[in-house]
């Protein structure tokens, strides 16, 4: 089984540029999550698709920060205009969908660090 | 008060020792219970959930939860200097879908 595939790996940008993270869940996960972790702390939940609707998005910066499910699979995570404090491993994750053994434990993909410069 | 609170260490154990790891959450709405292992520069990787109260064991780790006292503890036995990483405890609500609420983590240090 593939695991969650996640790009770049790696961006560098200037503060008040755009960068784009794209990430393809497990094939059959209905429920994928866009994590941010910043060093020393804990994975923190910016967005949770069920499918291709947004389920949570309270913590998403919606100012800046925006993101889209295309046809229930693949996933884009945008930041624009980028701030320093936004530097961090972005982090997406899959789960099966809601119902069945398993709900809620989470694959990670790789993660895509951002240094904001 | 933080959903899920950890304390964030180093907790530092001799090989071969027992480690235990603890986790607090704020939601009596939580029903299931998880613990990732994060090596440093690497994702979160799942290694123990834990869904009703009591022990449950899966090799060398057992996973405690005690869902009065809204606690979930983690004890690795034999520990190996492998299992030097950051710990996260994550939390879910039931429901129609699943919200995973994760805490600060605990970086464990094995002495060999």
């Amino acid at each position: 089984e593939a695991g969650v595939a996640q790009s770049p790996r790696y961006k560098i940008i200037e503060k008040r540029q755009s960068v784009a993270f794209w990430c393809n869940p497990i094939s059959g996960h209905a429920t994928l999550y866009w994590y941010q972790q910043i060093l020393g702390q804990g994975p923190k939940l910016l967005i949770q698709f069920q499918n291709n609707g947004v389920v949570d998005d309270s913590q998403l910066p919606k100012d800046r920060f925006s993101a889209e499910r295309l046809k229930g699979v693949d996933s884009t995570l945008k930041i624009q205009p980028a701030k320093l404090e936004d530097s961090a491993v972005y982090l997406c994750a899959s789960s099966r969908p809601p119902g069945l053994l398993g709900t809620g434990e989470l694959f990670f993909g790789e993660g895509s660090r951002l240094t904001v410069l | 008060q933080k959903e899920v609170e950890q304390n964030s260490g180093p907790l530092s154990v001799p090989e071969g020792a027992i480690a235990s790891l603890n986790c607090t959450y704020s939601d009596r709405g939580s029903q299931s219970f998880f613990w990732y292992r994060q090596y440093s520069g690497k994702s979160p990787e799942l290694i123990m959930s834990i869904y009703s109260n009591g022990d449950k064991e899966d090799g060398r780790f057992t996973a405690q939860l005690n869902k009065a006292s809204q606690y979930v503890s983690l004890l690795i036995r034999d520990s190996q200097p492998s299992d030097s990483a950051t710990y996260l405890c994550a939390v879910a609500l039931s429901g129609g879908y699943q919200k995973v609420t994760f805490g600060t983590g605990t970086k464990l240090q094995v002495i060999p």
